[in-house]
């Protein structure tokens, strides 16, 4: 198993430009999300799924955009970047239901907003 | 949603155990305590999860307050490779999205 992938791993915008970071998962997982980590700073959710075709805002929603159309793959799509979205984007996945499971995280994507 | 309280930063010395606090006094019935751990560089690391009753695992152990409303990480060798910052988490069953606070930024010293 490969886990939780994400690519690219840095990525360098000019203010207004768009893009997709792209997650992808092995597991089967049903749940997966995207966080993101600012210096010095805890993860805070941008947005989650709870299955193919299903996504919900998490703490800081606004400017990305999500779909679910697989299982496999969660991508984040940045309309149009702005530098306060300079930052380190994290993708996570793990199983879902009544019980607790762990989070499987990739290895980030630095982003840096010019 | 249900908060956790952490200490900034702890210190420890290598290859005694440490004890990391988390305080959730308004964490409900349904909410599980998850414990993460991020090694510089690196996307958080799951290390051990719990709802009411203590818990051990190869990586460490976690010690539940009967009101459930602070919890213990307990490392019982800290190595250098341990250190990291370690983030207490309420996840609840129904939904379970997670929401990460600031961690206590663990310091191991030789």
């Amino acid at each position: 198993n490969a886990g939780v992938t994400q690519t690219p791993k840095f990525q360098v915008l000019k203010t207004g430009q768009s893009m997709t970071l792209q997650c992808a998962q092995d597991m089967n997982h049903e749940y997966m999300s995207w966080y993101r980590q600012d210096p010095g700073m805890g993860l805070r959710l941008i947005h989650y799924s709870v299955g193919a075709g299903i996504t919900d805002q998490g703490e800081v929603p606004n400017g990305y955009n999500v779909s679910r159309s697989t299982t496999e793959d969660f991508p984040l799509r940045l309309l149009s970047a702005a530098p306060s979205q300079t930052s380190v984007y994290f993708c996570a996945s793990s199983l879902r239901g009544e019980g607790a499971y762990e989070q499987y995280f990739g290895p980030g994507t630095r982003l840096t907003v010019t | 949603d249900a908060k956790t309280t952490q200490p900034n930063s702890m210190e420890s010395n290598e290859e005694e155990p440490v004890h990391l606090p988390c305080n959730h006094s308004t964490i409900s019935g349904t909410d599980y305590i998850h414990w993460y751990r991020q090694l510089p560089s690196q996307g958080p690391e799951y290390v051990i999860h719990g709802l009411t009753s203590n818990v051990n695992n190869r990586m460490a152990s976690l010690a539940i307050a009967e009101d459930r409303k602070s919890s213990t990480l307990i490392l019982h060798r800290a190595t250098l490779r341990d250190a990291a910052v370690y983030y207490c988490i309420l996840r609840d069953a129904n939904n379970n999205d997670m929401r990460f606070g600031a961690g206590t930024r663990l310091t191991v010293k030789p």
